[in-house]
């Protein structure tokens, strides 16, 4: 596997459920960000790591967001008490430190619908 | 702070007719540009990138870009679009912040090609 894969794709729940998306990056790369994008909107910028340390958050990510990528390797994003704005497809991507441009490369997302 | 404004929604275009595809960032530095291609259900694919060298930089699938920087300006084009084409397109910008890129994406471009 070359890309950022993301797991689950969908996940539909009832209001007021906990949520648990992973995020596996490109082998290599130590860098990992999380985004969310709404409908209609361009992806927001939600988190940071570097390696295994989350070195910057968006006041998007309410205290209900957690993220955690232990031994600096996959990432998972939960969302506790899901409301029904959180209904949105959530992007991870991946870069390594160094390279031009710090390119980031994007997974195919979890579209998440909080009923 | 940097910010992108894709001022069209929505585009139309015949297969065989040539695109333009509109975006002006606001960044008080030399910005990295980024035009990516988003098809439904899917993540994002970089198209193209600019951070400096020649304006007129060349991407996948036969789009390339022309950055200006008197008008604030990274508009894609390509001479001769396929149906296939039919995607969702986001301009961003990138800009160093605390040693990493922070990408700020923009509204986002939706793309549909007649026969």
């Amino acid at each position: 596997d070359t890309g950022v894969s993301q797991d689950p794709r969908h996940k539909i729940t009832k209001r007021g459920q906990n949520v648990t998306f992973r995020c596996d990056p490109i082998s290599e790369h130590n860098r990992l960000y999380w985004y969310r994008q709404t409908l209609g909107q361009g992806p927001e910028f939600l988190t940071y790591f570097q390696n295994e340390a989350q070195l910057e958050k968006s006041r998007l990510l309410s205290d209900r967001f957690s993220a955690e990528r232990p031994k600096g390797s996959f990432s998972t994003l939960e969302i506790q008490r899901t409301e029904q704005g959180d209904s949105a497809m959530y992007l991870c991507a991946s870069s390594l430190d160094g390279t031009p441009y710090n390119e980031q490369f994007f997974g195919p997302g979890t579209r998440l619908t909080v009923l | 702070a940097q910010s992108v404004t894709q001022p069209d929604i929505h585009i139309t275009v015949s297969e065989g007719a040539s695109l333009e595809l509109r975006c002006n960032y606001s960044y008080g530095a030399t910005p990295y540009l980024f035009w990516y291609v988003q098809s439904p259900g899917q993540g994002l694919q970089l198209l193209l990138k600019y951070f400096s060298g020649d304006t007129l930089v060349q991407g996948i699938k036969g789009f390339e870009a022309e950055f200006k920087r008197s008008q604030s300006s990274f508009n894609l084009r390509k001479p001769s679009v396929h149906w296939s084409d039919a995607a969702e397109y986001f301009c961003a910008v990138g800009a160093r912040s605390g040693g990493y890129q922070k990408v700020t994406f923009g509204t986002g471009t939706k793309l549909q090609v007649i026969p």
